[in-house]
């Protein structure tokens, strides 16, 4: 079975600075996606960024990026010029890859919970 | 697209009462997932649907816990009777087939059973 892992029940950052938070995952697959999801204190679900585990290129949307190590089974989260708004808790998530139209489920970390300082 | 629409969104009920959570996924997604959130245990996947067909529901804690998805708009979980151990959050979510898929989350139903 499918396992994440999430090692940081917290992290702290000052405004303005950099945090990077740590994800593992467990699989057989070869071929998957990886996902961050952010879930502020409103409690809505939102989609930080994916990663297709056959790209090798790290995917980065804005100030968020990844860096994925297919071969360590690690996927971490890095937050650049961190905002008062990224204070959430934030889940990695992963996903086997769809095949016959069929959809699987996602496996969820136990979160990371974020404080921004100012 | 409104999103994933989940009713109610606070619910607060008797130990052994019946509770009813109703989910209606985003229009053309094929699949529909139940996830439970506590402190302790994170995100529990409960149940999946695929097409309507309930493909996994090996997370549902035991017999007190149903699901249906009676057509592709519509879903509901119900507890019967429901125990002050149920209470959480429950959340529903969607996704499509095709690409990358991720999960659309409901705003989710916190749950109290007193």
């Amino acid at each position: 079975a499918q396992t994440v892992t999430q090692s940081q029940p917290e992290m702290s950052v000052q405004e303005a600075e950099t945090v990077t938070l740590s994800c593992t995952y467990d699989t057989s697959e070869s071929d998957y996606y990886l996902f961050w999801y952010k879930q502020p204190p409103s409690r809505q679900m939102i989609l930080v960024i994916r990663q297709e585990a056959y790209k090798q290129q790290n995917a980065t949307e804005n100030r968020f990026s990844v860096n994925f190590q297919k071969a360590a089974k690690s996927f971490s989260l890095k937050i650049s010029d961190s905002q008062l708004g990224d204070a959430a808790m934030y889940f990695c998530a992963y996903r086997k890859i769809n095949s016959g139209g069929s959809n699987y489920k996602l496996t969820f970390g136990k979160g990371t919970l974020l404080t921004v300082n100012p | 697209d409104a999103g994933v629409i989940q009713s109610p969104r606070h619910e607060v009920t008797e130990m052994g009462q019946e509770v009813t959570l109703r989910c209606k996924p985003i229009s053309g997604h094929n699949s529909l997932f139940w996830y439970r959130q506590t402190m302790m245990r994170g995100l529990e996947l409960l149940i999946y649907f695929n097409n309507n067909v309930p493909i996994d529901d090996s997370g549902m804690p035991e017999d007190r816990f149903s699901a249906k998805m009676p057509n592709a708009s519509f879903s509901t979980l119900k507890i019967q009777p429901s125990e002050p151990r149920d209470s959480a959050v429950y959340f529903c979510a969607s996704s499509s087939q095709g690409g990358v898929t991720e999960a659309f989350f409901g705003q989710g139903t916190r749950l109290t059973v007193v």
